[in-house]
C-alpha cells in the first residue's frame, strides 16, 4: 500500500523547535518530489515546502525562509521538517505529501504557545 | 505570488444538485492547477489535476475544466459522500498557492 506516516507534532514554547517526520512505504521513494502543506485549526490549506528527489532543490512560503528547513533521506525513505524560531501562528496540522498528489500523510499537529 | 480567488465559500445544496465551484488565479498560470476535497480531520484528497484530468479512482461525476486564469470544478449530481470543503491550487509558480476553500453543505 502507498503510504506516508507523519509524527514529531508536539506543544512547544515560542521560540522553540520541533522536527517533524514522515515514512514513505509502497512506493519509490527516491523518485518523487515531496512536500509539506499545513493548515491552522478552522483555516485554509497553506502550502510550506518542497524538495526535489535528490534533495538537491528545495522551496519554500517566505514565511518560514530562514526558520525551516526541509531534507530527506532516500535510504531511509524518509522526509524532514526542522521548524526553528516557531512562532505562535506556526501551530498547524502539517500534512507531507507526495507531489502534491496522492498520498497524504495523515496529519501531525504542532501547537506553539506558552 | 499568485492569488487563488475561490468562489463562492460556501454553499448549500440537495442531493442531485450540479455544483459549481470557480477559481481565478490573478495571472496566467496555463493549466497547472489542481481540485482537491477536504473532509472533517482528515487529509486532502486530490480529485483534479492539470485543470480537468481526473485522479485516479475518483467519480466521474467530478470534473474541472479552465485555462489561463479562469478554473471550474464541477460535481455534476452531488451525494452524500460529497459534503466536504473543496480547494483549487496552482502549481504554475512558487509559492504554491490553495483557494481559501468553498464549503458544501446540505441545504
Amino acid at each position: 500500500e502507498v503510504q506516508l506516516v507523519g509524527s514529531g507534532g508536539g506543544l512547544v514554547q515560542p521560540g522553540g523547535s520541533l522536527r517533524l517526520s514522515c515514512g514513505a512505504s509502497g512506493f519509490t521513494f527516491s523518485s518523487f518530489w515531496m512536500d509539506w502543506v499545513r493548515q491552522a485549526p478552522g483555516k485554509g490549506l497553506e502550502w510550506v515546502a518542497n524538495i526535489n528527489q535528490d534533495g538537491s532543490e528545495k522551496y519554500y512560503v517566505d514565511s518560514v525562509k530562514g526558520r525551516f528547513t526541509i531534507s530527506r533521506d532516500n535510504a531511509k525513505n524518509s522526509l524532514y521538517l526542522q521548524m526553528n524560531s516557531l512562532r505562535v501562528e506556526d501551530s498547524a496540522v502539517y500534512y507531507c505529501s507526495r507531489e502534491l498528489g496522492t498520498p497524504w500523510g495523515q496529519g501531525t499537529m504542532v501547537t506553539v504557545s506558552s | 505570488d499568485i492569488q487563488m480567488t475561490q468562489s463562492p465559500s460556501s454553499l448549500s445544496a440537495s442531493v442531485g444538485d450540479r455544483v459549481i465551484i470557480n477559481c481565478r488565479a490573478s495571472q496566467g498560470i496555463r493549466n497547472d492547477v489542481g481540485w482537491y476535497q477536504q473532509k472533517p480531520g482528515k487529509a486532502p484528497k486530490r480529485l483534479i489535476y492539470a485543470a480537468s484530468s481526473l485522479q485516479s479512482g475518483v467519480p466521474s461525476r467530478f470534473s474541472g475544466s479552465g485555462s489561463g486564469t479562469e478554473f471550474t470544478l464541477t460535481i455534476s449530481s452531488l451525494q452524500p459522500e460529497d459534503f466536504a470543503t473543496y480547494y483549487c491550487l496552482q502549481y504554475n509558480s512558487y509559492p504554491r498557492t490553495f483557494g481559501q476553500g468553498t464549503k458544501v453543505e446540505i441545504k
